[in-house]
């Protein structure tokens, strides 16, 4: 069964500090990866969705890089800001045959004004 | 345009009782998606939907849970004699359902407080 895993659990950074999440799964037979972001209470956000097939996407301050291979996946925000404070989740969704997203338990982020 | 959306937002309810959740999907998207979140744990799948084929239920945890998607739209999720363990955030996610290419829309949730 597909495994992932999201490093660190929480992460404090100053304002205006770029940061990196790391993300890794162990089946590297996936469709693709998508990060997500979760505000308190809220649903998710999709931030990003990368394709088996692709090396990294971009969205604004956000860039998320993988490496099927190597079964990992790194979310870079820019020039963090208070607004960044969030949960991020990274899921894939693999060639098992499972219909569904394995999920990584989240990297809590908060950014210190 | 709309998003998913779904109901109650929150639900408190005794040990023993049944529940009834509710999920509206993006207007045109085949596929629908439960999951379950509990507190310090990832999200955990419960059951699949797409068009008309018979759904994949291979993540409900036990025979209390059930769920139906009338018309190819709206979901209930039911469970029937809740636990205190049931007490979770209930999220559905919808999609276009094109394998592999997936983004999925999640909704707000449900929070499902079993006392």
């Amino acid at each position: 069964k597909q495994e992932v895993t999201q490093i660190p659990a929480a992460l404090s950074v100053p304002e205006g500090e770029n940061l990196v999440l790391n993300c890794s799964f162990t089946d590297s037979a996936i469709y693709n990866l998508q990060w997500f972001r979760q505000d308190p209470g809220k649903g998710l956000t999709s931030l990003l969705l990368i394709q088996s097939s692709q090396r990294e996407q971009t969205s604004g301050r956000l860039n998320a890089s993988l490496d099927k291979s190597s079964g990992r996946s790194t979310l870079y925000i820019a020039a963090s800001q208070p607004g960044d404070s969030a949960t991020y989740l990274c899921a894939v969704r693999d060639q098992t045959g499972a219909n569904n997203l394995f999920f990584g338990t989240g990297t809590r982020l908060t950014v210190i004004p | 345009g709309a998003g998913v959306s779904q109901s109650p937002s929150n639900k408190v309810t005794e040990k023993g009782k049944d529940v009834e959740l509710r999920c509206d999907p993006i207007s045109g998207h085949t596929a629908l998606y439960w999951y379950r979140q509990s507190l310090g744990q990832g999200l955990e799948f419960l059951i699949y939907f797409q068009g008309n084929s018979a759904p994949d239920k291979s993540g409900l945890p036990s025979d209390r849970f059930s769920a139906e998607r009338t018309g190819g739209s709206v979901s209930t999720l039911t469970i029937q004699r809740t636990q205190q363990e049931d007490s979770a955030v209930y999220l559905c996610a919808s999609s276009r359902g094109l394998l592999g290419t997936d983004t999925q829309y999640f909704g707000p949730g449900t929070r499902l407080t079993v006392l």
